[in-house]
């Protein structure tokens, strides 16, 4: 079975503080990816940034990086210098092609972010 | 380009009817993939549309239906409402194919689900 575990239902930070959010996985496909999505209160889902497994070196975009271990199946989001923009709902996802192509995102239970003043 | 848009935003439905929601992709999108969020079940796959073909399906009662245009607009409809159906009803498109770095999923806002 394919799953995703979020360890942290809820983490709060202060403004322009660093804050690291847990994802672990369990998969026995070679073939995947790994996404972070934000859905804030308006409850759209954003995607945040994503990870080809097959690739060693750790997705950055901007402020938001991620530190994959495939070995351990981990994949941690880093929020770097956090705003009150980013108070939101983080869920960790993956995708698998069961059939080439076909999409099929498995998430996790999401943290809470709420971003403090 | 236009972002994934749903329709309607907001439904209030009573026990025993059925509903049919509506998705239109991003431009240029194929697939069309179906999620169920509630509270206590979080973010679950309903099933996945491509070149009008359901390609796959997640694990929900045979209730739960959908299909895809030649346009690749999508519906998902359910039937026999019952209270558990109150969710949010999340439409995602992709461009899909074979290219790795295609596989990004792009959500709609969702449509909010009411059964009483």
């Amino acid at each position: 079975a394919q799953t995703v575990t979020q360890s942290q239902p809820e983490m709060s930070v202060q403004e322009a503080e660093t804050v690291t959010l847990s994802c672990t996985y369990d998969t026995s496909e070679s073939n995947y990816y790994l996404f972070w999505y934000k859905q804030p209160p308006s409850r759209q889902m954003i995607l945040v940034i994503r990870q080809e497994a097959y690739k060693q070196q750790n997705a950055t975009e901007n402020r938001f990086s991620v530190n994959f271990q495939k070995a351990a199946k981990s994949f941690s989001l880093k929020i770097s210098d956090s705003q009150l923009g980013d108070t939101a709902m983080y869920f960790c996802a993956f995708i698998f092609n069961i059939i080439q192509g076909a999409q099929k995102l498995v998430f996790g239970q999401g943290t809470r972010l709420t971003i403090n003043p | 380009k236009a972002g994934v848009t749903q329709t309607p935003r907001y439904l209030i439905k009573t026990r025993g009817q059925q509903v049919t929601l509506s998705c239109s992709p991003i431009s240029g999108h194929r697939s069309v993939s179906w999620y169920q969020q509630t509270p206590g079940q979080g973010l679950q796959f309903l099933f996945e549309y491509f070149s009008e073909t359901q390609r796959n399906k997640g694990n929900f009662p045979g209730r739960f239906s959908g299909r895809q245009f030649s346009n690749s607009r999508s519906e998902m409809n359910v039937s026999t409402l019952e209270l558990g159906d109150s969710a949010l009803y999340l439409c995602a498109s992709s461009p899909s194919g074979r290219d790795t770095s295609v596989n990004e999923q792009y959500f709609g806002p969702g449509t909010r689900l009411t059964v009483t």
